[in-house]
């Protein structure tokens, strides 16, 4: 994951949309990926995971895109629900190593 | 089957203090991590735990410091407090720490320094 700043980025969308959240990643060495919703009080908790070897993954209600042409992520849900509402991480891990590298994250907002 | 549980929930200390935070990791999990959660750094490795070894270590300063217990229960250790040490610590938790396997967090402990 990269560092993005102090500011946390912000997607407000309305319940109903499909909602594009993305994430850039700096080691072209990392071959797996992992995105993460932490809601207000918990913590992070796991949502799907993509390898290097795959440019698409489909979950429920989630889609994992992964371009590492150009080192970036992106995580899509669709018709977002208000219970979606929380802050999404990605993070990377490359082979050799265990311990995955977590972006800053995005606060999804979602209105009734 | 009980999640990764942490305690306590909330602590407030003074800077110059020491504190303990303890996580017990779901049954059959041998692997525990440690991760600072800050506004500002996001969410930063302190150390990995497996069988009683920290196995990994993040780049935190020697103040920082843990240990895993024989039943997998890990607690870490932050000596000196510093204002800057404010944060939610997150303790995660994993069959056996290696290869792609998910990782299960607690709720962590909000941790504030005055």
């Amino acid at each position: 994951g990269e560092s993005v700043g102090l500011h946390l980025p912000t997607l407000s969308v309305q319940e109903g949309d499909n909602s594009i959240i993305n994430c850039a990643y700096s080691n072209s060495a990392s071959d797996y990926f992992i995105w993460y919703k932490q809601e207000s009080g918990k913590g992070p908790q796991f949502i799907i995971d993509i390898r290097s070897n795959m440019d698409k993954r489909q979950g429920q209600r989630v889609t994992v895109l992964l371009n590492k042409t150009v080192k970036h992520l992106s995580l899509q849900i669709a018709a977002t629900q208000p219970g979606d509402s929380a802050v999404y991480f990605c993070a990377d891990l490359t082979g050799g190593s265990y311990i995955p590298t977590f972006g800053r994250g995005t606060s999804l907002i979602v209105h009734p | 089957k009980a999640g990764v549980t942490q305690t306590p929930r909330y602590l407030i200390k003074t800077r110059g203090q020491q504190v303990t935070l303890s996580c017990s990791p779901i049954s059959g999990h041998r692997s525990v991590s440690w991760y600072q959660q800050t506004p500002g750094q996001g969410l930063q490795f302190l150390f990995e735990y497996f069988s009683e070894t920290q196995r990994n270590k993040g780049n935190f300063p020697g103040r920082f410091s843990g240990r895993q217990f024989s039943n997998s229960r890990s607690e870490m250790n932050v000596s000196t407090l510093e204002l800057g040490d404010s944060a939610l610590y997150l303790c995660a938790s994993s069959l056996t720490g290696r290869g792609n396997e998910k990782l299960f967090f607690g709720s962590g402990t909000q941790l504030s320094v005055l």
